[in-house]
């Protein structure tokens, strides 16, 4: 079974762009959460997508959205890029959303930098 | 609020010797879930184990073992013989169950380096 993977794996904007980030989860798994992972700041939660509706958002400006499509895929949209953005965003997907015990199963990252 | 903390920021130890990684966490909530994460140099975080709060028992996998105290609010994990192949870095996490929110609180990581 392939893994959760996410594309671009790396990627360098200027400020004031905005950038869209592409998360696939595992073939059946229905909910994708999104993280945020700096030096300062560690590991933070984004949002959560399951059944193509945000169920849960982290502490983040508004520039940072996200949606999910029919077939699960997940994009993050960031815009109006800061330099405070580079950081390595995790892509996360588990089987439900509900179910509690369902393990997080974690994808390579993009990384982005923001010049 | 829920907050994990990872009071040790870097442990080195020398291959074969046995390693303990603290966690502690803070949580209201009266049914959560731990985890352990392990992030190598290539970013991924992989799953190691998953402990719910009414399963105090202790665990072992291979050289890997972790013992739960609801007393303490601790998770901690222990490599014995550790290896080369064990850096990297490991985070403690914590997600609400009661809510049935999947977020996951994460600690701010213990680097590991084992040197040959």
């Amino acid at each position: 079974k392939a893994g959760v993977t996410q594309t671009p794996r790396y990627l360098i904007k200027t400020r004031g762009q905005q950038v869209t980030l592409s998360c696939s989860p595992i073939s059946g798994h229905r909910s994708v959460s999104w993280y945020q992972q700096t030096p300062g700041q560690g590991l933070q939660f984004l949002f959560e997508y399951f059944s193509e509706t945000q169920r849960n958002k982290g502490n983040f400006p508004g520039r940072f959205s996200g949606r999910q499509f029919s077939n699960s895929r997940s994009e993050m949209n960031v815009s109006t890029l800061e330099l405070g953005d580079s950081a390595l965003y995790l892509c996360a997907s588990s089987l439900e959303q509900v179910a509690r015990d369902n393990e997080q199963f974690f994808g390579p990252g993009t990384r982005l930098t923001v010049l | 609020a829920q907050k994990v903390t990872q009071a040790q920021t870097e442990i080195s130890v020398v291959e074969k010797e046995d390693v303990t990684l603290d966690c502690v966490y803070e949580t209201r909530d009266t049914t959560y879930y731990l985890f352990w994460y392990k992030q190598p140099p290539s970013g991924e975080l992989v799953f190691l184990i998953r402990r719910n709060s009414f399963d105090e028992q202790n665990e072992i996998s291979g050289r890997y073992s972790w013992n739960f105290q609801k007393s303490t609010s601790s998770f901690n994990f222990t490599i014995t013989a550790s290896q080369v192949v064990d850096s990297a870095v490991y985070f403690c996490a914590l997600s609400e169950a009661e809510t049935g929110r999947r977020a996951l609180t994460f600690g701010s990581g213990t680097r590991l380096q084992v040197q040959p």
